[in-house]
């Protein structure tokens, strides 16, 4: 079974400052794992993907994530936050073994100041 | 990228009616739809697999009944809550597989919020 653990349900950085956003996945598949956005009241886009080719993986407006598989981690960094990065972001694992149906987690809120 | 439009983006109704929200993809064919529930400052719950021509496939819990979900064409899924309560109040988001995609990516609708009243 696929599971996926947000570590920190919010997450306050200031301006230009790093930003980390934890996230430990379980799967008995190799997976496919995402990051996605929401910003209030809108739908999810995605961020980035990894799906078994490199492991560093680059995404959209500066953010990136590397899958560590003896960790089981998929951690979302960027290096300078900005002020319109402030949304809620999932990570999420493909289901293989289905239908390829999305389990998402729990989401982590992050809050960009000043 | 691809586009998946939601209709309505906001509903509010009276308690007991029925209301059908559209999830289209636009600019592609989509064999397979997704339909999510998402409670406020909570994640995504998959409620049903909706798959072009045949019946979907609910998630344990969700009632069959009660959302009614239909995926008549290539470019479209609806999603209707019959006889609506205060407590079917939430978010609705819908996702879209490309068909002819390589990597196989969702692409998610904005969203339709539906308050009961």
């Amino acid at each position: 079974a696929q599971s996926v653990t947000q570590l920190d349900s919010h997450v306050s950085v200031s301006e230009g400052t790093p930003v980390l956003l934890r996230c430990n996945y379980s799967s008995s598949y190799s997976p496919s794992l995402f990051w996605y956005v929401q910003h209030p009241n809108k739908g999810l886009q995605l961020l980035l993907k990894y799906t078994s080719a490199a492991t560093l993986v680059k995404g959209i407006n500066g953010f990136e994530a590397e899958f560590k598989k003896s960790e089981t981690s998929f951690h979302l960094t960027k290096p300078s936050a900005h002020m319109s990065d402030a949304a809620e972001y999932f990570c999420v694992v493909s289901d293989r073994g289905g239908y390829n149906k999305l389990i998402f987690g729990a989401g982590t809120r992050l809050a960009v100041h000043p | 990228g691809a586009v998946v439009s939601q209709h309505p983006s906001r509903v509010i109704c009276k308690s007991g009616t029925s209301v059908k929200i559209e999830c289209r993809s636009l600019d592609f064919q989509a064999t397979t739809m997704f339909w999510y529930r998402q409670f406020p400052k909570k994640s995504l719950m998959l409620m049903a697999t909706s798959n072009e021509g045949s019946k979907a496939t609910y998630e344990q819990g969700v009632e069959k009944d009660k959302f009614l979900i239909n995926h008549a064409s290539l470019t479209l899924s609806t999603l209707t809550v019959t006889s609506a309560h205060p407590e079917d109040s939430s978010f609705y988001i819908c996702s879209a597989r490309d068909r002819g995609g390589l990597t196989g990516e969702l692409f998610f609708g904005e969203g339709s919020r539906l308050t009961v009243l």
